[in-house]
């Protein structure tokens, strides 16, 4: 079975533009989950999706956002870039039934921004 | 609030040795726990997981870690370390909202390998 992919791998952005990221989940898994990693935070929780809906969200300000598709397939967006921005976004998918509590990785995009 | 502490930033082990990666986690209910290792520029890959059921859990790669729910404790082991090991090693645990689900991380163990 694939695993999770994203692309682009990495991303050269200035400040004060957008960016949109894409992530296929493992076949059959309808949860995807977003994470920024940073040197200085650490991993942090984004949002997380569901058939197609928005089920937990992270503390993160509005300009970050995403969407998922019927293929279970889902992007993040993030307007106004921001120097604080830069950081390895990963993508993570699992299930999504109930019992099952695993989530597996990409391996991420790297975000630069100037 | 959930969170989990990794008290060792960094630790260098000669290849061959035992290693011991500490977690401390803090969360209200029964805890599902995870270690994960990510290699420089790559995602995170699942070592081994705990939801229930025998506090002590093998994983991939030979890692084994054991539960302690009294020392809220979840530390990552492995007998004889190779140098391909050489990593940043994070713990997990997974926090639930009804049927919402995130996983809070550790601020992750950088493993050094000598030869």
């Amino acid at each position: 079975k694939a695993g999770v992919t994203q692309t682009p791998r990495y991303l050269i952005k200035t400040r004060g533009q957008q960016v949109t990221l894409s992530c296929s989940p493992i076949s059959g898994h309808r949860s995807v989950s977003w994470y920024q990693q940073t040197p200085g935070q650490g991993l942090q929780f984004l949002f997380e999706y569901f058939s197609e809906t928005q089920r937990n969200k992270g503390n993160f300000p509005g300009r970050f956002s995403g969407r998922q598709f019927s293929n279970s397939r889902s992007e993040m967006n993030v307007s106004t870039l921001e120097l604080g921005d830069s950081a390895l976004y990963l993508c993570a998918s699992s299930s999504g039934q109930v019992n099952s509590y695993e989530q597996y990785f990409g391996p991420g995009t790297r975000l630069t921004v100037t | 609030a959930q969170s989990v502490t990794q008290p060792d930033i960094h630790i260098t082990v000669s290849e061959g040795a035992s290693l011991e990666l500490r977690c401390n986690y803090s969360y209200g209910a029964t805890p599902y726990l995870f270690w994960y290792v990510q290699s420089p520029g790559q995602g995170l890959q699942l070592l081994l997981k705990y939801f229930s059921g025998d506090t002590l859990v093998q994983g991939i790669k030979g890692f084994e870690a054991e539960f302690k729910r009294s020392q809220s404790s979840f530390n990552l082991r492995k007998p004889s370390v190779h140098w391909s090991d050489a990593a940043e090693y994070f713990c997990a645990v997974a926090s639930f909202s009804g049927s919402a689900r995130q996983l809070t991380f550790g601020s992750g163990t950088q493993l050094t390998v000598l030869p």
